[in-house]
């Protein structure tokens, strides 16, 4: 059974780099995509991007220009690097496993199966 | 951006009662690309339904989900204790992928 353990920074002031590191337990990096997701109270849950392990990458728009996802299959981990942060970034972020096939009769599915705890990250001078 | 808009937003029901959630999406959504998700209070969401109507691995069979189009559905046909919590769909796109706001199934 797949698990991921993320940890990282939890206060940042204002302009600084958060930055989060998720480990894969239990399975191989390749063949999925490699996502985070965040959750504020004013903005609910909110995709930040996804990368699969051949450097695939799908940014939020509103984030392009200060995110960075990135996977490395040596360590079986994915990180996140998002810059300038303000108060607008502060939410718990979840590093999460997203599945992505082909049904074998016209159908691919999307989906995410595997959550981390989560981290908050609160940025505040 | 597709959005998805849920009602209503608060559930007031007692256990064994039946549950209807619904999410609308601004545009047409594949229906292998959508997903409902639980969260309980303190916890990371989790998988309840992919691709509108398959129940993920260890859900009970009193949920149920169903749609398509912009319409889809969330059925809790009895509701026991642990039920009670925060739902949200969830819809993938070519390039993104968007959450509703949720529904939050409380205690009457």
């Amino acid at each position: 059974q797949v698990q991921l353990q993320q940890w990282g920074a939890g206060l940042l002031k204002p302009s600084e780099t958060l930055s989060l590191t998720c480990a894969v337990h239990g399975g191989s990096l390749i063949n999925h995509f490699w996502t985070w997701i965040r959750q504020s109270p004013g903005k609910g849950l909110e995709w930040v991007g996804e990368s699969d392990h051949r450097g695939g990458i799908n940014y939020n728009s509103s984030l392009v220009g200060r995110v960075t996802i990135s996977v490395d299959t040596s360590t079986n981990q994915f990180s996140l690097t998002l810059t300038s942060v303000t108060a607008a970034d502060t939410a718990v972020y979840y590093c999460v496993r997203r599945r992505g096939y082909d049904d074998g009769w016209g159908s691919y599915y999307k989906y995410i199966d595997v959550w981390g705890k989560g981290t908050t990250v609160t940025v505040s001078s | 951006e597709i959005v998805l808009m849920q009602s209503p937003g608060t559930l007031s029901l007692s256990p064994g009662e039946r549950a209807t959630l619904s999410c609308r999406a601004s545009q047409s959504v594949s229906r292998s690309k959508f997903a409902w998700y639980q969260q309980r209070p303190g916890q990371a969401p989790r998988l309840l339904i992919y691709g509108t109507s398959n129940r993920a691995p260890g859900i009970p069979d009193r949920f149920s989900g169903s749609g398509s189009g912009t319409d889809f559905t969330l059925t809790i046909t009895r509701l026991e204790s642990e039920d009670f919590a925060v739902y949200y769909c969830q819809q993938f796109g070519s390039y993104s992928q968007t959450f509703g706001q949720g529904t939050q199934v409380e205690v009457k």
